[in-house]
C-alpha cells in the first residue's frame, strides 16, 4: 500500500518566517508530487507541482523534491496570517494518472502575527 | 483551470435517508472522481466516473451505498444511500488537468 506520510503538526511560526513542511512517500515508482493548501471549511487548492528533483519556486512558495531520500518539502517564505491553513502533499503513480493520487493526512499550520 | 460546481453545499440529514450530490464542470472531461474527507482526516478516493460506463469503485466502496451517476462529459451526481452518522464527511468532486486534481467547493453533510 502506498503510503504519505506527513508531521500532522500543528505547526506555529511568526509573521515573516519561513514555514518549512516535509511529506515521505513510500513508492519509489512515483513521478509526480503536489501541494494542495486547504483552509478550514473549504477544498484542497492546488498550489504547487514538481516532477523533478530540484527546487521549483513559484512567488512565497518553494517546492524541494528529493526522489533518492523519497521526500518532497514545501518552504513558504515571509509568511502570512493568511497562509494559515492545513497543507496536504499528494504524490502520485507510476502511471502518472490522477486516479493513483495518493493523499496525506496534512500539517496544520498556523502564522502568529 | 476546469471551474467546479457542486451542490448542495452542505446538508444536514436523517439516518437511513439518502442525498444525492451534484457536480457540474465548465468543460468536458473524461474521467471526473469522487472523495470523501472524515472529518479531521486526508481525502479518498470513493469512485472514478467515466461518461457511458459503469463508474470504478476503490477497495471499500460500493455501488449500492455510492451510486454513481455520468449522463455526459460535464456532470456527474454522487448518492449516499441509507446514510448513518458515520457517513458524515465531506464529499469532493474534482477533476485532473495535467495530472493534478481540482476540486469542487466540496458538500459537507452530517447525518443524525
Amino acid at each position: 500500500q502506498k503510503e504519505v506520510e506527513q508531521n500532522s503538526g500543528p505547526l506555529s511560526v511568526p509573521e515573516g518566517a519561513i514555514a518549512s513542511l516535509n511529506c515521505t512517500y513510500s513508492d519509489r515508482g512515483s513521478q509526480s508530487f503536489f501541494w494542495y493548501r486547504q483552509y478550514s471549511g473549504k477544498s484542497p487548492e492546488l498550489i504547487m507541482s514538481i516532477y523533478s528533483n530540484g527546487d521549483k519556486e513559484d512567488g512565497r512558495f518553494t517546492a524541494q523534491l528529493n526522489k533518492a531520500s523519497q521526500y518532497v518539502s514545501l518552504l513558504i517564505r515571509d509568511s502570512q496570517p493568511s497562509d494559515s491553513a492545513t497543507y496536504l502533499c499528494a504524490v502520485g503513480g507510476s502511471s502518472g494518472s490522477a486516479r493513483q493520487l495518493t493523499f496525506g493526512s496534512g500539517t496544520q499550520l498556523t502564522v502568529l502575527p | 483551470s476546469a471551474v467546479i460546481s457542486q451542490k448542495p453545499s452542505r446538508d444536514i440529514c436523517q439516518r437511513g435517508t439518502s442525498l444525492t450530490i451534484q457536480c457540474q464542470v465548465d468543460s468536458q472531461v473524461t474521467m471526473m472522481f469522487w472523495y470523501r474527507q472524515q472529518p479531521g482526516q486526508s481525502l479518498t478516493l470513493i469512485a472514478t466516473a467515466n461518461q457511458g460506463s459503469e463508474a470504478t469503485y476503490e477497495s471499500g466502496f460500493v455501488i449500492d451505498k455510492f451510486p454513481i451517476s455520468r449522463p455526459n462529459l460535464t456532470f456527474s451526481t454522487l448518492t449516499v444511500s441509507n446514510m448513518s452518522p458515520e457517513d458524515s464527511s465531506i464529499y469532493l468532486c474534482s477533476v485532473e488537468e495535467w495530472g493534478a486534481l481540482f476540486f469542487g467547493s466540496g458538500t459537507q453533510l452530517s447525518v443524525l
